[in-house]
């Protein structure tokens, strides 16, 4: 079966400071979306990637989608505390009807 | 539009109980999921549906679980019997996706379930 890892597992940064997060796959898939879950609440989209090797920015977020169709990118630039929580990859295949949710990347923001 | 309903939000039940988390998904949109999430084993699909249909269930752990989907409006996952290693947050979500492609998934806010 596929694999889908993220990384870094979590992460502890100051506030204010530039974040990269990535997802890699086995499988090769055509669209990647990112996903926020704050604590106590249902994920959120952030955004949405759906042609390899594009970048698509959403405020202070970034990603990127590889060229290899098998990995993603996840940037924020200047986090502030509000960033806090777990953020998702969730590939699907072209007719979406295999999609799957990564483990994970759990950002903590210190004051 | 109100979003994603669930209900209960918070669920403590004895083992051996049946357990019935409800639904109530966007309107208008045509798919939804049914997740579990736990320290272990992260984000997990279990079910969904799309204008009412189960369309994948590979994901429901065994036949302790079930789920229905009588109305476009409702949905139900039922667990009976329950056993502790079913305490998670199960979280339902809707799409309005038209069936071919799953866009968009909105999330409710999730239903804390603890069997003693």
């Amino acid at each position: 079966g596929q694999q889908l890892n993220q990384s870094p597992q979590s992460m502890f940064i100051q506030e204010g400071e530039d974040v990269s997060m990535n997802c890699t796959s086995s499988s090769i898939f055509n669209t990647w979306l990112w996903y926020k879950q704050d604590p106590g609440e249902g994920p959120v989209l952030l955004i949405a990637l759906y042609k390899a090797g594009e970048l698509t920015s959403n405020g202070r977020l970034t990603a990127q989608f590889g060229i290899t169709r098998k990995d993603s990118f996840l940037n924020i630039s200047a986090s502030i505390p509000s960033d806090v929580g777990i953020y998702f990859c969730a590939p699907s295949d072209n007719y979406g009807q295999n999609f799957v949710f990564g483990p994970g990347t759990r950002l903590s923001v210190l004051p | 539009d109100a979003g994603v309903i669930q209900s209960p939000r918070h669920e403590v039940t004895e083992m051996g109980q049946e357990v019935t988390l409800r639904c109530k998904p966007i309107s208008g949109h045509n798919s939804l999921f049914w997740y579990r999430q736990t320290m272990m084993r992260g984000l997990e699909l279990l079910i969904y549906f799309n204008n009412n249909v189960p369309i994948d269930d590979s994901g429901m752990p065994e036949d302790r679980f079930s789920a229905k989907m009588p109305n476009a409006s409702f949905s139900t996952l039922k667990i009976q019997p329950s056993e502790p290693r079913d305490s998670a947050v199960y979280f339902c979500a809707s799409s309005p996706g038209s069936g071919a492609v799953i866009e968009t998934q909105y999330f409710g806010p999730g239903t804390r379930l603890l069997v003693l």
